[in-house]
Order: structure tokens, then C-alpha cells, then sequence
């Protein structure tokens, strides 16, 4: 069981809009439509933003929106705020009853 | 809504156990939407599932670290617990206990998380 893979750092301008991947296999990312996508803060527990691929949960802006194509989901933030300056993960069930992490991707808002 | 509140010793001696409760209110745990999860997350890393427990009492584990750990439930007291045995610094991390919702397939409530380091 291998964590999924996300780049380290996106950046973009308040305004603009970002997208961060997350690659995995066919037997967690790929085999199943339960990806979420997780914005933390520094010293924070981490905050639901998007299950079930594409769904947000109440409350979360529909700013954020997620995807997927085969073994690799998206998540972008379009009108970039400062407010989203944060790290995000992603996670997927990864079948036998486990689940994987991203490792992380940060987002600096310029 | 639910909350979760993690405790534990903040300190373990390496080759002890680290032993960690997660108390929840807001919800009984005997709800069968939900199964119960400790999740962790060493300074400036990524997110690392550990494993769940539901209210059946079935488990399952991190692969990695399977022939360390325990999660059990206790239904009288609203609370499940961790355990992992033979520590080292490597388990040093932020533990959180949070719920994984059975119908949405996601970890929906998080605890605020608990610092536990393993050091002599």
C-alpha cells in the first residue's frame, strides 16, 4: 500500500484558478469513486472539502470542485482566495477494508 | 454533530506502547453510520491511515503496521482506543481519531489531534 501521489506545491494569484492532482493505481484511485479531497491548516485537524470524487459537503464553498480520469483525481479551487492558502490531501479506499493518504500538496496564494 | 476528543500520554519510551482514547459525543458510537478511525501524521509529512473499528468490534489494520496495533471500543463509554505496540521514533506524530461515514466513504469529523513523542 503505497501513498497516492500529489505534487509538493502549487502556487496562483487571487482570482485565478488551481488544480492539484492526485495519482494512484487501479486497485485504490482508479478502482473506486471514493476519493476526498482534505484542506489543513498549520497546527489544525484536517477539514473535509470534497467526497465521492466530486461532492462537496454542506458548507464548503463551490469554489472547490473535484474529478477523475482513471488513476488520477483533481481538485480545483477556482477564484483563488487567500483563505485557501493551506495544504490539501487527498485519500481513497484502497480495497481489503484500507484506505491511503496523499502526501500532501501545498498551496501559496501569491 | 459529532466531536471527538483525543487523550493519551503525550511521551512514550521507545519499545513501550503507546496507548491513545478517543472519547466521542454529539453521537453515540454505536451508531452504524460510521466506522471509528486513527489516522496520524508526523511533523511536516503527510496523512497516514492507521486503521478502524466498527461497532461490531471488526477491524482492520495499515498493513504496515498491522502486527502492531490494537483498536477496541468501548460502547459504555462513548470511547475507542489505539494501541501500538514497540515504538520507536518513527512513530513519532500527530494522532487524530476521526470517522469514517460508512454511506459517504469519507472521514467526516476529525479530532484536534494529539502530539504523542517517543523518545527516552
Amino acid at each position: 500500500q503505497s501513498a497516492l501521489t500529489q505534487p509538493a506545491s502549487v502556487s496562483g494569484s487571487p482570482g485565478q484558478s488551481i488544480t492539484i492532482s492526485c495519482t494512484g493505481t487501479s486497485s485504490d484511485v482508479g478502482g473506486y469513486n471514493y476519493v476526498s479531497w482534505y484542506q489543513q491548516y498549520p497546527g489544525k485537524a484536517p477539514k473535509l472539502m470534497i467526497y465521492g470524487v466530486t461532492n462537496r459537503p454542506s458548507g464548503v464553498s463551490n469554489r472547490f470542485s473535484g474529478s477523475k480520469s482513471g488513476n488520477t483525481a483533481s481538485l480545483t479551487i477556482s477564484g483563488l482566495q487567500a483563505e485557501d492558502e493551506a495544504d490539501y490531501y487527498c485519500s481513497s479506499y484502497a480495497s481489503s477494508n484500507t484506505w491511503v493518504f496523499g502526501g500532501g500538496t501545498k498551496l501559496t496564494v501569491l | 454533530q459529532v466531536q471527538l476528543q483525543e487523550s493519551g500520554p503525550g511521551l512514550v519510551k521507545p519499545s513501550q506502547t503507546l496507548s491513545l482514547t478517543c472519547t466521542v459525543s454529539g453521537g453515540s458510537i454505536s451508531s452504524g453510520s460510521y466506522y471509528w478511525s486513527w489516522i496520524r501524521q508526523p511533523a511536516g509529512k503527510g496523512l497516514e491511515w492507521i486503521g478502524r473499528i466498527s461497532t461490531s468490534g471488526s477491524t482492520y489494520y495499515n498493513p504496515s503496521l498491522k502486527s502492531r496495533v490494537t483498536i477496541s471500543v468501548d460502547t459504555s463509554k462513548n470511547q475507542f482506543s489505539l494501541e501500538l505496540s514497540s515504538v520507536t521514533a518513527a512513530d513519532t506524530a500527530v494522532y487524530y481519531c476521526a470517522t469514517y461515514h460508512t454511506i459517504f466513504k469519507t472521514f467526516d469529523y476529525w479530532g484536534q489531534g494529539t502530539l504523542v513523542t517517543v523518545s527516552s
